[in-house]
């Protein structure tokens, strides 16, 4: 059964630091999303992305964020400068088209822990 | 501000119980709706979609929706203690490329 993969399951990086999250959708899905779940707390949206452009985007998803599907299958987030707040699970989500299969499936996970 | 809210427990059932988890959702446009399961350290695991009222059941999980009421049920018979999880639910508008928006989840507990 088709899955979305992640990677690195786990990143420590000092404050200050970029860092780039990578997934890989599944192969027929078009729309992609990131979202995070700093511990204990809920499931947050972050960014939707379609056609190669962002669809929408929360407050949390500000300069210091960026998304981009650079060679046609890996869908990056990059977060420029981290700070301690940015301390969670991203995970990766991506969905096929047509209702009503319009279910998000969702990815492992990156661990990313900054100090 | 589109909230979604559970209780977030834990609830206890035994073993070959059913458990009866609760949602409600305050937008009242097309919704649909989705339970995820979640265990800990791991990501959202979907067990059930659900977009027109009444029931809809998959195994030993059905899920309710009553539109009327914002509120969106699942029930899961014959709990195992690998059940055990975070439950959660989501809602979003119905068609693609619209985010997910979460509740804070219910954490179920089944017990030997």
């Amino acid at each position: 059964e088709p899955e979305v993969t992640q990677t690195p399951s786990h990143q420590v990086t000092q404050m200050g630091q970029e860092v780039i999250l990578r997934c890989v959708p599944i192969s027929n899905h078009l729309y992609f999303y990131w979202y995070r779940q700093i511990l204990g707390q809920k499931v947050e949206f972050l960014v939707s992305f379609y056609n190669n452009e962002i669809s929408e985007k929360s407050e949390i998803f500000d300069d210091q964020f960026s998304v981009e599907r650079p060679d046609g299958s890996n869908f990056t987030l990059k977060i420029r400068s981290t700070k301690l707040e940015d301390s969670a699970m991203y995970f990766c989500a991506t969905e096929t088209s047509g209702f009503p299969t319009d279910t998000q499936y969702f990815g492992p996970g990156t661990r990313l822990t900054v100090l | 501000q589109k909230e979604v809210e559970q209780n977030s427990g834990p609830l206890s059932v035994p073993e070959g119980a059913i458990a009866s988890l609760n949602c409600t959702y305050s937008d009242r446009g097309s919704q649909s709706l989705f339970w995820y399961r979640q265990y800990s350290g791991k990501s959202p695991e979907l067990i059930m979609s659900i977009y027109s009222n009444g029931d809809k059941e998959d195994g030993r999980f059905t899920a309710q929706l009553n539109k009327a009421s914002q509120y969106v049920s699942l029930l899961i018979r014959d709990s195992q203690p690998s059940d055990s999880a975070t439950y959660l639910c989501a809602v979003k508008p119905t068609g693609t490329a619209s985010k997910l928006t979460f509740g804070t989840g219910t954490r179920l507990q089944v017990t030997l």
